[in-house]
């Protein structure tokens, strides 16, 4: 986990609030990922950004929001559209500037579980 | 496009047993390949890389894994299982120039039980 740092460890939400996670990270590294993982499900990828005040979606973007203001920070907004919000939330980093598919190693924070009430 | 098939979704084995993770993968171009473990409610922590060097990749834990082109293959191994060891172990494919928005494939995982 060092280096990377999510809160809340873990998130309660009512239906169609909207609820955001922080990913902090001092490790310098220019791309950040947001992950979010079912059981038996493996990781899906929701948005990334390789640069401050850029990012790009993901597999599963809907209903889900980022900025990415600072590099050190890249937090997710999961808004009332996402209709089944419940998961565990990873955030990810990894160096390099030549696009996200070329960085081979990713760090992974210890992740915020999200349960809608 | 770039796919990973994690052939067992639970592996359960006694304490001081070899461990086998079975992985394949599908990828046009040379992949780099990956094992990650997670243990319950935590992020994922690398275990081991290949990055087309020796094809014989020495993790962390003693785990190993071998990169076996001919056979898609990218099994993870550990001579003798510990009781820490009882997480979840994700093999990952990273294509740079296969598909997906960020080049990065996720297997769906194994679930590794140790029986003491």
């Amino acid at each position: 986990d060092g280096g990377i740092t999510q809160s809340p460890k873990y998130l309660f939400r009512k239906e169609g609030q909207n609820v955001t996670l922080s990913c902090e990270q001092n490790l310098n590294h220019d791309a950040m990922y947001w992950y979010r993982q079912d059981p038996g499900q493996g990781l899906r990828l929701i948005y990334y950004s390789q640069i401050v005040n850029d990012f790009q979606k993901g597999d599963i973007a809907e209903g889900y929001s980022v900025s990415r203001e600072k590099k050190e920070s890249f937090p997710l907004t999961v808004t009332s559209a996402q209709k089944n919000p419940t998961a565990f939330y990873l955030c990810a980093t990894a160096g390099g500037t030549s696009g996200p598919s070329s960085y081979n190693e990713q760090f992974f924070g210890p992740g915020t579980r999200l349960t809608v009430l | 496009a770039q796919s990973v098939t994690q052939l067992d979704s639970h592996v359960s084995v006694s304490e001081g047993t070899p461990v086998l993770l079975r992985c394949n993968y599908s990828s046009s171009y040379s992949p780099s390949l990956f094992w990650y473990v997670q243990h319950p409610n935590k992020g994922l922590q690398l275990l081991l890389k290949y990055t087309s060097a020796a094809t014989l990749v020495k993790g962390i834990n003693g785990f190993e894994a071998e990169f076996k082109k001919s056979e898609t293959s990218f099994h993870l191994t550990k001579p003798s299982a510990h009781m820490s060891d009882a997480a979840e172990y994700f093999c990952v494919v990273s294509d740079p120039q296969g598909g997906g928005a960020d080049g990065l494939t996720f297997g769906k995982g194994t679930h590794l039980i140790i029986q003491p």
